[in-house]
């Protein structure tokens, strides 16, 4: 059984802050790693996709980086906005094919 | 249509009653997942389809649950019986072939099926 972790569960920030949460992956097998930003009531939304070690991936204030001999990503979102507001998903992506979703991260970005 | 399309948006049925949800996914997707989030969860897995045929069925809850795909193109996910506890948002995605690296999954606006 695949396990994807994201950590932290839920976050509260200020505006204005800026923050970032993990997402853990099996190191083994590994074809790709998925960011998604998923708002209520909305679909979600693909953020970035990564496929290589070392990988940094960049649009707009949302950032992340990829570490597959460990097995973790970071997303970092500078200088936080209430509209960042979301739950963000990790995907992990393995040569079986098989899309495994992480649990998210709840972020609420408090005006 | 630009996007992946579910019908209905909202379903409320009765303990019991079968129910059918339909995705169309994006024209040229060859590739086609289901997941339901219920209250609370995170995004559960259900099935995946390439083509026409589900080499995943891995996710599916019970044997009241199926789920179908023709011409490589329209899905249909059948809850026989249902239960309250498949009171959910059923997610549908499509993509291109999963075996090119970096390929995303596009997502639907969901149902949400309530069962009373």
């Amino acid at each position: 059984i695949l396990n994807v972790e994201q950590s932290p569960q839920s976050l509260h920030v200020q505006e204005g802050d800026s923050t970032n949460f993990t997402c853990s992956f099996p190191s083994s097998n590994f074809y790709a790693l998925h960011w998604y930003r998923w708002e209520t009531a909305k679909s979600p939304e693909a953020l970035f996709v990564m496929t290589l070690n070392g990988d940094e991936k960049k649009k707009g204030r949302i950032s992340a980086t990829l570490n597959t001999k460990e097995g973790y990503s970071y997303l970092y979102i500078k200088g936080s906005q209430p509209e960042d507001s979301a739950t963000y998903l990790c995907a992990f992506h393995n040569y079986g094919q098989n899309f495994v979703f992480g649990p998210g991260t709840r972020l609420s970005v408090l005006p | 249509g630009a996007g992946v399309s579910q019908s209905p948006s909202n379903k409320v049925t009765e303990k019991g009653k079968d129910v059918e949800l339909r995705c169309d996914p994006i024209s040229g997707h060859t590739a086609l997942y289901w997941y339901r989030q219920s209250l609370g969860q995170g995004l559960e897995f259900l099935i995946y389809f390439q083509g026409n045929s589900a080499p995943d069925k891995s996710g599916l809850p019970s044997d009241r649950f199926s789920a179908e795909r023709t011409g490589g193109s329209v899905s249909t996910l059948t809850i026989q019986r249902t239960q309250q506890e498949d009171s959910a948002v059923y997610l549908c995605a499509s993509s291109l072939e999963p075996g090119l690296a970096g390929v995303t999954q596009y997502f639907g606006p969901g149902t949400r099926l309530t069962v009373l």
